[in-house]
């Protein structure tokens, strides 16, 4: 059964303050990798896909990495409107998404 | 191009009640997923449709039936709601060739 574990579940950085979430997880064969940013009240936004260890993908202040164990997504001199809760998704070859529970981050002016 | 959009945004039923949730994307994608999300659980599939005229059960399908009226369209319908479906349900489509898949606003439906 593939499993996604994220930490922490909560964080809270000053606005500056570099930091990276975790997403750890266990598939057999993984497809891809993806993280999704979601807002209060709103659906999913697509941020990244992921597909072989030692890949990375920029986006403004986001930078998403990938091992064959986990994948970090750091946030570099992070602003009050990074706020929001990042999910993880794997997905296996012929399966489908298995979601993390996420990690809340807020970023105090 | 609107995207994936959802009817309605907030639902409340009694129990034993019956419900649609239509969602539609005019991306021309070919996959369309429900999920349900709640607190500490995540985001959990509980259908999807590879195409048009296709459907698939996925982790947790049972209380639900889903209906992929055409390539647009995918609704979700509850026949006798219980409080368990309390839920925030969100409807999401892939686009062909690619993998990640993109999501509409949600519905959050409270079934007392």
């Amino acid at each position: 059964e593939d499993q996604v574990t994220q930490s922490p579940e909560a964080l809270r950085l000053q606005e500056g303050e570099s930091s990276s979430l975790n997403c750890s997880y266990t598939v057999s064969g993984l497809r891809g990798l993806f993280w999704y940013r979601q807002d209060p009240g709103k659906g999913p936004e697509f941020l990244f896909t992921l597909y072989s260890a030692g890949e990375e993908k920029e986006k403004e202040r986001l930078k998403a990495t990938l091992t064959k164990k986990e994948s970090f997504l750091h946030i570099t001199a992070p602003k009050p409107e990074d706020s929001a809760t990042y999910l993880c998704a794997v997905q296996a070859h012929g399966s489908r998404l298995t979601f993390g529970e996420g990690t809340q981050l807020t970023v105090n002016p | 191009n609107a995207g994936v959009t959802q009817t309605p945004k907030f639902q409340v039923l009694k129990t034993g009640q019956s419900m649609t949730l239509q969602c539609a994307q005019d991306m021309n994608h070919n996959s369309m997923y429900w999920y349900r999300q709640d607190p500490g659980m995540g985001l959990r599939l509980i259908y999807y449709s590879a195409s048009e005229g296709t459907t698939d059960k996925g982790e947790v399908p049972n209380g639900y039936n889903v209906s992929r009226l055409n390539k647009r369209e995918f609704s979700l319908r509850l026949e006798s709601a219980a409080p368990s479906q309390t839920s925030v349900y969100f409807c999401a489509s892939t686009p062909p060739g690619r993998d990640e898949q993109f999501f509409g606003p949600g519905t959050r439906l409270t079934v007392l």
